[in-house]
């Protein structure tokens, strides 16, 4: 079990917007702004997409926008596109002694 | 640009150990802290601990306390992840990623992943 908890799979047709959530704790997604979001496309390694709960590195198109509240973070993806299809990973800092960095479980992301 | 680059994929037997190298380059080594994530297959991703090359201070998820040791030698940029006392549940990819900080902390660039087998 993931400390962060996402939905499993979300769905959206090209041109839609679809949101991730991410639900932690006040430990951790609730006490810092160290939220960050990750894309993996299969077999390959995972792409850092918003750090800092909102920014985006970068190169990284401003289709994607993060945000929190309380103890939930969301990732937005507006006009999907077809490479959007992708497994997201949610990411915080905690001040748990035994983790230092918490992720979630992924969402996996279909494109219709 | 920021590389990291892996060692190749390794097959171990249970109650073995693993080595695995992260060459970086690209920025200045000493000027980050690496940190090492796994992801067994079909599963998500773990963190597993951090090394600072420049105060040589690692900090390590209490799940692989006692397996796990982190290093580094700043010389080569390169920076290792041993675990010992493998067993089939150690199966998984394991990515060294580099750590920046700015208002928080996050993994900017990611290796390309290095397989390891556990199987008798």
């Amino acid at each position: 079990q993931s400390a962060l908890t996402q939905p499993a799979s979300v769905s959206g047709s090209p041109g839609q917007s679809i949101t991730i959530s991410c639900t932690g704790t006040s430990s951790d997604v609730g006490f810092y702004n160290s939220v960050s979001w990750y894309q993996q496309h299969p077999g390959k390694a995972p792409k850092l997409l918003i750090f800092d709960v909102g920014d985006r590195p970068s190169g990284i198109s401003s289709r994607f926008s993060g945000s929190k509240s309380a103890n939930t973070a969301s990732l937005t993806i507006s006009g999907l596109q077809p490479e959007d299809e992708a497994n997201y990973y949610c990411s915080s800092y905690t001040t748990s002694n035994a983790l230092h960095v918490v992720f979630g479980g992924g969402t996996r992301l279909t494109v219709l | 640009q920021v590389q990291l680059v892996q060692s190749g994929a390794e097959v171990k037997k249970p109650g073995a150990s693993v080595k695995v190298s992260c060459q970086a380059s690209g920025y200045s080594f000493t000027s980050y802290d690496i940190s090492w994530v796994r992801q067994a297959t079909g599963q998500g991703l773990e963190w597993m601990g951090w090394m600072n090359p420049n105060i040589v201070s690692t900090g390590y998820a209490q799940k692989f306390q006692g397996r796990v040791t982190m290093t580094m030698d700043t010389s080569i940029g390169t920076a290792y992840m041993e675990l010992s006392s493998l067993r089939s549940e150690d199966t998984a990819v394991y990515y060294c990623v580099r750590r920046r900080c700015s208002r928080g902390c996050y993994l900017d660039y990611w290796g390309q992943g290095s397989l390891v087998t556990v199987s008798s």
